[in-house]
């Protein structure tokens, strides 16, 4: 398998732009979720999914930030409008049977917003 | 809230050493604890999974051990490379927080 796929790798966008990030989460796992990871707070969860369905958005930062998953191989994030402290890099992770079980990542997407 | 703490922040040893990395957290209802590997620019790598049930897991030169009534976890690296550097990353799951991440231990190992 080729494991969590992310896309894009890098992404440089200015303020007040739109930004969709994109994650192929390994098949045949149910569970999908978003991380965000900077140098002051960390990695940080901020939705996830189980069989395509969003269980817990309590970690979304605000209403710029959405996520959907359309079917059981893709899944968007968008930040409408962006700013620059949106500026991280994203993870999406999956797992099969389990909330708790061994998540796998993906080689994240590194956002820089001007 | 769950808190997890990774000391050191930083460790830089010579080749061939064994070392100890260490995580504390502040609930111990946990379900289990993880032990990651990030490459610089590169997502992370499960290394070890202890469920709450178990002391301790192994794999390879790599041993974690877990005490859940203190609250620490520890990761053992035998014999260290070079090809060890790298951020290592603990993470608690359980309850409302699901997976809460430590600030991890940043690993140089010097040929």
């Amino acid at each position: 398998d080729a494991g969590v796929i992310q896309s894009p790798r890098h992404e440089v966008t200015e303020m007040g732009q739109e930004v969709t990030l994109r994650c192929k989460p390994i098949s045949g796992h149910d569970y999908l979720f978003w991380y965000r990871q900077t140098m002051m707070r960390g990695l940080e969860l901020l939705i996830y999914f189980n069989n395509n369905v969003p269980i817990d958005d309590s970690g979304m930062p605000e209403d710029r930030f959405s996520a959907k998953m359309p079917n059981a191989s893709f899944s968007t994030l968008k930040i409408q409008p962006s700013e620059p402290r949106d500026s991280a890099v994203y993870f999406c992770a999956s797992s099969f049977g389990g909330i708790y079980n061994e998540q796998f990542f993906g080689p994240g997407t590194r956002l820089t917003v001007l | 809230k769950q808190e997890v703490t990774q000391i050191p922040a930083a460790l830089s040893v010579p080749e061939g050493e064994n070392l100890v990395l260490n995580c504390s957290f502040t609930d111990s209802a946990i379900y289990n604890l993880q032990w990651f590997r990030q490459d610089p620019g590169k997502g992370l790598t499960s290394l070890l999974l202890i469920q709450s049930s178990q002391r301790e897991q192994t794999s390879g030169r790599l041993n974690a051990s877990l005490d859940k009534s203190s609250g620490r976890s520890t990761l053992y690296i035998a014999a260290s490379q070079p090809g060890d550097s790298a951020t290592y990353l603990c993470a608690v799951s359980g309850g409302a927080q699901k997976l809460v991440f430590g600030q991890g231990t940043r690993l140089t190992i010097n040929p």
